[in-house]
């Protein structure tokens, strides 16, 4: 297995709606990346789990909560989100050394908040 | 970690080679240069990397220059299919696990038939 899945494929949500995004990988990869990418742009890194634990978070705002229940499975957690949150939300994963090896991305949750 | 400068867009013809630049004059030693692209609605897809030598794969091959102040990611014959957003990123090699990909602009490869 040498992907990276990510469900849903597309959400809708409301505003006072609570949601979350799963990204599921069973390459052994023990580093996990939430990147948000809107239109015509580069994403952007949001969080990135290290060994199961949040190692970087780029002052995220807090209606976006991640979780690594395991060494396989990233979750992002929505909550009251906002228009301007609809964006495409990019998983990642790699083997440690990372810039070594390369990471592999998953095909992405494409959000719309309404 | 170091800025890297693309082209904002290039042409191509199918089957001819296309040779997409990456300046990187501030690179140091520890970096890493890596490509990816993506597709329309798709994810970013890895590409090649390399650290001081010229790479090849079999998607494409890496010209690092000799001072790594600059690279060129080559394809050497564009299908269709090649049409996407390239992405010329830095990474620079940590001690731990979970490092930043830290995209720039890329440059928006255009194919014709």
């Amino acid at each position: 297995d040498t992907e990276v899945t990510q469900t849903p494929k597309h959400l809708v949500m409301g505003m006072t709606n609570k949601k979350s995004l799963k990204c599921e990988q069973h390459m052994g990869h023990r580093a996990m990346y939430w990147y948000k990418q809107k239109a015509k742009k580069p994403p952007e890194l949001m969080f990135v789990y290290s060994y199961e634990k949040l190692s970087i978070n780029e002052s995220v705002p807090s209606r976006f909560s991640p979780e690594c229940p395991n060494s396989s499975l990233l979750n992002l957690h929505l909550h009251a989100l906002q228009p301007e949150d609809s964006a495409l939300y990019l998983c990642a994963s790699s083997l440690d050394r990372a810039e070594v090896y390369g990471y592999t991305f998953g095909s992405g949750t494409r959000l719309t908040v309404v | 970690d170091a800025k890297t400068t693309q082209p904002n867009s290039m042409e191509s013809n199918e089957e001819e080679p296309v040779h997409l630049p990456c300046n990187h004059s501030t690179i140091s030693g520890t970096d890493y240069i890596h490509w990816y692209r993506q597709l329309p609605s798709q994810g970013p897809e890895y590409v090649i990397h390399g650290l001081t030598s010229n790479v090849n794969n079999r998607m494409a091959s890496l010209a690092i220059a000799e001072d790594r102040k600059s690279s060129t990611l080559i394809l050497h014959r564009a299908t269709l299919r090649d049409a996407a957003v390239y992405y010329c990123i830095l990474t620079t090699l940590r001690e731990t696990s979970g490092s930043r990909l830290t995209f720039g602009e890329g440059t928006q490869l255009t194919v014709n038939p």
